[in-house]
């Protein structure tokens, strides 16, 4: 079955860069993606891929996905305080019916 | 703007009382929305499958009679937790079926 995996933590300093990783077993992905959870809220979508692609680079945020390894990370630039939320990576995956499956989820925690 | 509608955002209740979480489509015509759970400090967990004018699809483990279902229109899907008590207490979020799949704003359910 499918499976998705996070670090369950990530602290970084106000300014930095941030990287936040993600591994996943189904090699019928089709999409993958990355959501942000702040405290008491619901998932903001921040960017998603396509499995065809290698790289996607949205403002502060880029995507870089490595298919033969089934590895996706997220790079946030310039990290600011506000970036302190849960990021959740999560695929589609043909094999799955086209569900979401997520991982456990990073929280990162920015210090000033 | 939001593209997903999810009310109430926090609701408080007795034991044994049913109460219905409504999910609405802003933006377009939704064939299919999801019903996740999520316990506190952890991912998110699929529910259900909600299929506009027929049943809801529930994943293993989920009782479909403890969690009612109806996707009557192309734009809302409702939860109902019936008969709920306190071990239902949860954060209940919707999305809804799409490329890419966007979220409510979660309802925390607490059953007292």
């Amino acid at each position: 079955g499918e499976d998705v995996e996070q670090s369950l933590f990530l602290s970084v300093r106000e300014g930095d860069s941030s990287v936040i990783n993600c591994t996943y077993t189904d090699s019928s992905s089709t999409y993958l993606y990355w959501y942000k959870q702040e405290p008491g809220a619901g998932l903001q979508l921040l960017t998603y891929i396509f499995s065809n692609m290698d790289m996607k680079q949205d403002q502060r945020l880029t995507v870089l996905l490595n298919k033969k390894d089934k590895h996706l990370s997220l790079r946030i630039a310039d990290t600011q305080t506000g970036d302190s939320a849960i990021y959740f990576c999560a695929e589609r995956a043909k094999a799955a019916g086209n569900k979401l499956t997520f991982g456990g989820g990073t929280r990162v925690l920015v210090k000033p | 703007g939001a593209v997903v509608s999810q009310h109430p955002s926090w609701v408080i209740c007795k034991s044994g009382t049913s109460v219905k979480i409504e999910c609405r489509s802003l933006d377009f015509q939704a064939t299919t929305m999801f019903w996740y759970r999520q316990f506190p400090k952890q991912s998110l967990m699929l529910m259900a499958t909600s299929n506009e004018g027929s049943k809801a699809t529930y994943e293993q483990g989920v009782e479909k009679d403890k969690f009612l279902i109806n996707h009557a229109s192309l734009t809302l899907s409702t939860l109902t937790v019936t008969s709920a008590h306190p071990e239902d207490s949860s954060f209940y979020i919707c999305s809804v079926a799409g490329e890419p799949q966007h979220f409510g704003d979660g309802t925390r359910l607490s059953i007292l």
